[in-house]
């Protein structure tokens, strides 16, 4: 069945540090994938998305690029700041029927001043 | 622009007592879905409804009952609680067609614990 790994946490970095969360997958066919972001307290947003091989999605600095000859789909950021703290989760979902999500187990960020 | 609406957002139950979770959407979204999350496990499928009228269940749904009660309205319900249900549960939905490109969106969630 479908599953996502992604990178043990928690992770802390200074402010202005680069970021990468490993995320790779496993899947049949060829699955949509996202970056989850949850802050203290809330739900989950979506931080960015990619539905075919090589896409790359973006947002808020963040960036993730659909890499199928690799299972992955890495978060990164060149410049964390401390509004950057949170949970993010990887996620992955089928083409077909009622395309449920499949999470990965969470990489909580912490970002120091 | 409520989005998705949960209540209660905190619970506590005695063992064997019951509840209900609701959850409510108000974009016209066809597919609603329950997941529960607890640490180091990420996000798990409890019940999910791809459209009005039809359940079907997730990865994790014993002891869980739901109701699409309508297309705005789907339902969690514990009828004995147990304390391996203590969690944080999440409501979500999803707009079905291609332009939806699968986004899911997330209600506040409700911590649950049960004693």
């Amino acid at each position: 069945g479908n599953s996502v790994t992604q990178m043990e946490g928690p992770v802390t970095l200074s402010e202005e540090a680069f970021l990468t969360i490993n995320c790779t997958y496993t899947a049949t066919g060829y699955p949509s994938l996202f970056w989850y972001v949850q802050y203290p307290g809330e739900g989950l947003q979506l931080l960015l998305k990619a539905t075919k091989a090589d896409d790359k999605g973006s947002n808020k600095g963040f960036e993730a690029t659909y890499r199928k000859e690799t299972t992955s789909f890495h978060l990164e950021k060149g410049s964390v700041q401390v509004s950057d703290s949170a949970v993010y989760f990887c996620a992955l979902s089928g083409v077909q029927g009622a395309q449920k999500l499949v999470f990965g187990q969470g990489t909580r960020l912490t970002i120091n001043p | 622009n409520a989005g998705v609406t949960q209540t209660p957002k905190f619970q506590v139950l005695k063992t064997g007592q019951s509840m209900t979770l609701q959850c409510a959407q108000d974009m016209n979204h066809n597919s609603m879905y329950w997941y529960r999350q607890d640490p180091g496990m990420g996000l798990r499928l409890i019940y999910y409804s791809a459209s009005e009228g039809t359940t079907d269940k997730g990865e994790v749904p014993n002891g869980y009952n739901v109701s699409r009660l309508n297309k705005r309205e789907f339902s969690l319900r514990l009828e004995s609680a147990a304390p391996s249900q203590t969690s944080v549960y999440f409501c979500a939905s999803r707009l079905q067609g291609s332009l939806a490109k699968n986004i899911q969106y997330f209600g506040a969630g409700t911590r649950l614990s049960v004693l």
